[in-house]
């Protein structure tokens, strides 16, 4: 079976760009997060999705926003880009919204902002 | 808020010794989730162990096991036999019991595991 699926892997953006980001879940999984990692940090949580709706949203401006599709697949925009958003963003995937439920990440889209 | 610490940037194990990684965190509450991810260079983040919080017993996983100590806010993982795959940075993260927007990871700053040969 195929896991969580990211895309792209690496992108070269210039600052007040915009970029999305695209996330697959693992099939039959519902809920897809997303989180930022910063070089040398640990992942830092964007937002929540379960059943297409968003169920979380961390401390990031409004310029991230997200969606979920009706086949799970989730969407992850940035508008007006910063330096500071070059980072790994990672997607985890997990059946349902919690508990003891594993996330499942993929890759990652490394973003570099120039 | 929860807050997780790691205060070991870096650590290092001879191949077949034994390694262990700390980890504290802060919270008020009293039911939650502990984990132990590893994520080598390839970047993917992969779940080594997990633990609930009302589970006095401390969770094993072949070579990986982890020291909970509930009161003092601790968890920590011992690697048994290390073996050069192990070599990776390793993140322990808290998930609430509840639901909502704690369902998220909280993530310490993670600790980067060498293995020498």
């Amino acid at each position: 079976d195929a896991g969580v699926t990211q895309s792209p892997t690496h992108l070269i953006k210039t600052r007040g760009q915009h970029v999305t980001l695209r996330c697959s879940p693992i099939s039959g999984h519902k809920s897809v997060s997303w989180y930022q990692q910063v070089l040398g940090q640990g992942p830092q949580f964007i937002f929540q999705y379960y059943e297409k709706e968003e169920r979380g949203r961390g401390n990031f401006p409004d310029r991230f926003s997200a969606r979920q599709f009706p086949n799970y697949s989730s969407e992850l925009n940035v508008n007006a880009l910063l330096l500071g958003d070059s980072a790994l963003y990672l997607c985890a995937s997990s059946l349902d919204q919690g508990g003891v439920t594993e996330a499942f990440f993929g890759q990652g889209t490394r973003l570099t902002v120039v | 808020a929860q807050t997780v610490t790691q205060s070991q940037p870096e650590m290092s194990v001879q191949e077949a010794e034994t390694v262990t990684l700390s980890c504290t965190y802060d919270t008020s509450e009293s039911d939650y989730y502990l984990f132990w991810y590893k994520q080598p260079p390839s970047r993917q983040m992969i779940l080594v162990i997990r633990q609930e919080a009302y589970k006095q017993q401390n969770a094993t996983e072949n070579r990986f096991s982890v020291n909970f100590q509930k009161a003092a806010k601790s968890f920590s993982l011992k690697i048994s036999d290390s073996q050069l795959g192990d070599a990776a940075m390793y993140f322990c993260a808290y998930r609430s019991y509840s639901g909502g927007s704690n369902y998220k990871l909280t993530f310490g700053k993670g600790t980067l595991l060498t293995v020498n040969p």
